[in-house]
C-alpha cells in the first residue's frame, strides 16, 4: 500500500471512446504527476501539478487532458486515442518544498486501445 | 538534471548482498541521488535517496563517493522478492525552481536466484 490509489487498474477502449483515469493520494502531498510507460520503454513524464496548478506539460497530445480539482485528486481524461497510446499510466505524488522529496507511485492503469 | 549510467542487468544469489552501481559524473552540487525499483506489473517504489552522505534505511544502503560522481545501492540480504528493475535518478531538490520531475532511464534488471 503506497498511499496512492489508481482506478481502474485495467481499461480497454475503442479509439472513439471517452474515458477518465482517476488517481487519489492519501499522503497529504501537494504535488501530483502523470507518467506513461510503454512496453520496453522508460517511464515518461506527462504532466506535473503543484498545489493544483499545472506546472509542466511534457509536449503531450491534446487527446490527453489532465484535471486536478484538489491536491488529493488527479484525473486524466482520454478521448480519440490511438493504438500507440496503449501503455501503463502511472500517477505519483510528493511533498514538494522540503529537501529531497521522494515521489510515491500508484500501481497504474493498464490501458489498451482497440 | 544530470544523466545516469547503469548496467542493464545483474544477477545475485539469494541471501547475498546485491550491489547496484550507478555513474552520474555530471551531477551538480544541488542534485540528489534517488533510487527506485519497479517490480513487474507494479508502480515504481521509492527506496532511498541522498545528497552527499551515505544513507541507510530499512530497505537498503546508499553509498555515494566523495566526488559524488557515482553511487552504489546495497541490498544487504537479497531475496527472490527483490527481483525488479532498479532505477538510479538524479534531480535537484525542491525549492530550486524545478518541477520535481523524475527522468527515468532503462535501469538495471536485478535477478535474484535461489
Amino acid at each position: 500500500e503506497t498511499g496512492v490509489t489508481q482506478t481502474p487498474r485495467h481499461l480497454v477502449m475503442g479509439m472513439t471512446n471517452k474515458k477518465s483515469l482517476k488517481c487519489e493520494q492519501h499522503l497529504g502531498h501537494n504535488a501530483m504527476y502523470w507518467y506513461k510507460q510503454s512496453a520496453k520503454k522508460p517511464l515518461e513524464l506527462m504532466f506535473v501539478y503543484n498545489f493544483k496548478e499545472q506546472t509542466e506539460n511534457n509536449s503531450v497530445p491534446s487527446r490527453f487532458s489532465p484535471e486536478c480539482p484538489n491536491s488529493s485528486h488527479l484525473f486524466l481524461h482520454l478521448h480519440t486515442l490511438q493504438p500507440e497510446d496503449s501503455a501503463l499510466y502511472l500517477c505519483a505524488s510528493s511533498q514538494e518544498g522540503g529537501a529531497g522529496a521522494p515521489q510515491h507511485f500508484g500501481d497504474g492503469t493498464r490501458l489498451s486501445i482497440l | 538534471d544530470a544523466k545516469t549510467t547503469q548496467p542493464p542487468s545483474m544477477d545475485c544469489a539469494e541471501g547475498r548482498a546485491a550491489n547496484l552501481p550507478c555513474n552520474h559524473s555530471t551531477i551538480s552540487g544541488n542534485e540528489y541521488v534517488y533510487w527506485y525499483r519497479q517490480i513487474h506489473s507494479q508502480g515504481p517504489q521509492y527506496i532511498i535517496h541522498g545528497l552527499k552522505n551515505n544513507e541507510t534505511n530499512e530497505m537498503a544502503s546508499l553509498i555515494i563517493t566523495e566526488d559524488r560522481k557515482s553511487s552504489t545501492l546495497i541490498l544487504p540480504h537479497a531475496t527472490l522478492r527483490d527481483t525488479a528493475v532498479y532505477y538510479c535518478i538524479v534531480r535537484v531538490g525542491p525549492g530550486s525552481g524545478n518541477t520535481g520531475k523524475l527522468i527515468f532511464g532503462q535501469g538495471t534488471t536485478l535477478q535474484v536466484k535461489p
